[in-house]
């Protein structure tokens, strides 16, 4: 299947630091990449849907200022944890579908970014 | 508002079947996805469904009825590896994917 590759898996921060996290399709074209956070024991929960050149749509409750997303490219889109706060600690995961499938094609998980703020 | 229920914990036997139910009630309907996911690691895709009927794929099994907002995952032939928290979420009007919290299946020898 294809890949999405995300990087880094782990990062610890100091408390006020800003952490960029990447999200990479290897063999595949996405126009949308979503980012997802999940708590422990808790079910992922979409923070923002990432669109090539234009603006993310985040989900309400979801600071746009806090958490900056890119997608710059149809292969690359970034989230950056700005001034981290140990609230912000969590599994952070992107997701990407191969823009050729549509609406309804499979999704492509990264390995997930686990973030610690200090 | 949306919501999908699937139950929290199950318990199986190695070698057994287990059915792992979830219902769901959206706004709107273009398909049901279930995944895998052991812990702290991404979930990985298992199924996808989006006509009624049974989807057949190896030792996994996907049912979904539309009707009746429901759909359940069959896994035969338990292994313990199978043990991991099973996610099932549903593609919403707006292509939106709403998640279940998850069924953490337990798989004992």
């Amino acid at each position: 299947g294809a890949v999405v590759s995300q990087h880094p898996s782990r990062v610890i921060c100091k408390s006020g630091t800003s952490v960029k996290i990447e999200c990479r399709s290897l063999d595949f074209q996405a126009t949308t990449m979503f980012w997802y956070r999940q708590f422990p024991k808790q079910s992922l929960m979409l923070m923002a849907t990432s669109n090539e050149g234009s603006k993310a749509t985040y989900e309400q409750g979801v600071e746009k200022d806090k958490f900056l997303i890119n997608h710059a490219s149809l292969t690359l889109s970034t989230l950056t944890v700005t001034s981290a706060h140990p609230e912000d600690s969590s599994f952070y995961i992107c997701s990407a579908r191969d823009s050729g499938t549509g609406d309804t094609g499979e999704l492509f998980f990264g390995e997930g970014s686990r973030l610690t703020v200090l | 508002g949306q919501n999908i229920d699937q139950p929290t914990e199950m318990t199986a036997t190695e070698g057994a079947i287990v059915q792992i139910n979830c219902t769901y009630q959206t706004s709107g309907f273009n398909g049901l996805f279930w995944y895998q996911q052991h812990a702290g690691e991404a979930p990985t895709f298992l199924s996808y469904n989006v006509l009624d009927g049974l989807e057949e794929k190896g030792r996994f099994s996907s049912f979904l009825s539309r009707s009746k907002g429901y759909s359940y995952l069959l896994l035969k032939e338990l292994q313990m590896k199978d043990s991991a928290s099973y996610l099932c979420a549903v593609l919403d009007s707006n292509y939106q994917l709403i998640w279940g919290a998850g069924t953490k299946l337990i798989i004992k020898p």
